[in-house]
């Protein structure tokens, strides 16, 4: 069955630190991976996607098909990190569909 | 960039009504769109898929009698929660796809519909 992992509900570091937020996934396909955030007040957007291989505000994540995992990374946190973080999967277009871990909320303090 | 809006962003209903939830694609037609739920401290779960001009495609376990969505045109679903009851208090989202680098077309979420069912 398809499934995504966020092993932690609140990961919480002090500025500077650095970040890695983890996600593991299950799927018997070809799956693409996503990172999506939430800020505090705001909706649901993408961050990053691991087809793009890009580093958004300096996050970074890489698919690691032997390990089944897409953790997020960042070297260096800012309090404006601070967020619901939320990895996705999908089964590669042909349904769209995502299917959500439950979500990792970073905080960091000052 | 793309925005997709939802109307209304809070509602406060009696038990037994029915509540309709709208969700448009403002700057783009959007043949899908689909439909969260979520509740307090967890994830999105997928509901059901909308699709413009035929039936919409539910996941295991969601009733589609209770939640009836209706996809009209290329800018708007909606999402009628049928005789609700306080266990159908919930954050609702929709999404539409746009397509981007990838097979999977990139979903802009709406701002998400607040119900209380009292």
């Amino acid at each position: 069955a398809q499934r995504v992992t966020q092993p932690e509900k609140l990961l919480s570091v002090f500025k500077g630190a650095p970040v890695e937020l983890k996600c593991n996934y299950s799927y018997s396909g070809s799956p693409e991976l996503f990172w999506y955030v939430q800020y505090s007040r705001q909706r649901l957007q993408l961050l990053l996607r691991h087809i793009s291989r890009e580093s958004i505000k300096g996050f970074t994540a890489d698919l690691n098909k032997g390990e089944t995992s897409f953790h997020l990374k960042k070297p260096f946190a800012q309090e404006e990190d601070s967020a619901m973080y939320y990895c996705a999967l999908s089964d590669g277009g042909a349904t769209n569909k995502l299917i959500f871990g439950t979500g990792t909320l970073l905080a960091v303090q000052p | 960039g793309a925005v997709v809006s939802q109307h209304p962003s809070w509602v406060i209903c009696k038990s037994g009504t029915s509540v309709k939830i709208e969700c448009r694609s403002l700057d783009f037609q959007a043949t899908t769109m689909f439909w969260y739920r979520q509740f307090p401290k967890q994830s999105l779960m997928l509901m059901a898929t909308s699709n413009e001009g035929s039936k919409a495609t539910y996941e295991q376990g969601v009733e589609k009698d209770k939640f009836l969505i209706n996809h009209a045109s290329l800018t708007l679903s909606t999402l009628t929660v049928t005789s609700a009851h306080p266990e159908d208090s919930s954050f609702y989202i929709c999404s539409a796809p746009i397509p981007g680098e990838g097979f999977t077309d990139t979903q802009y979420f709406g701002p998400g519909t607040r119900l209380t069912v009292l």
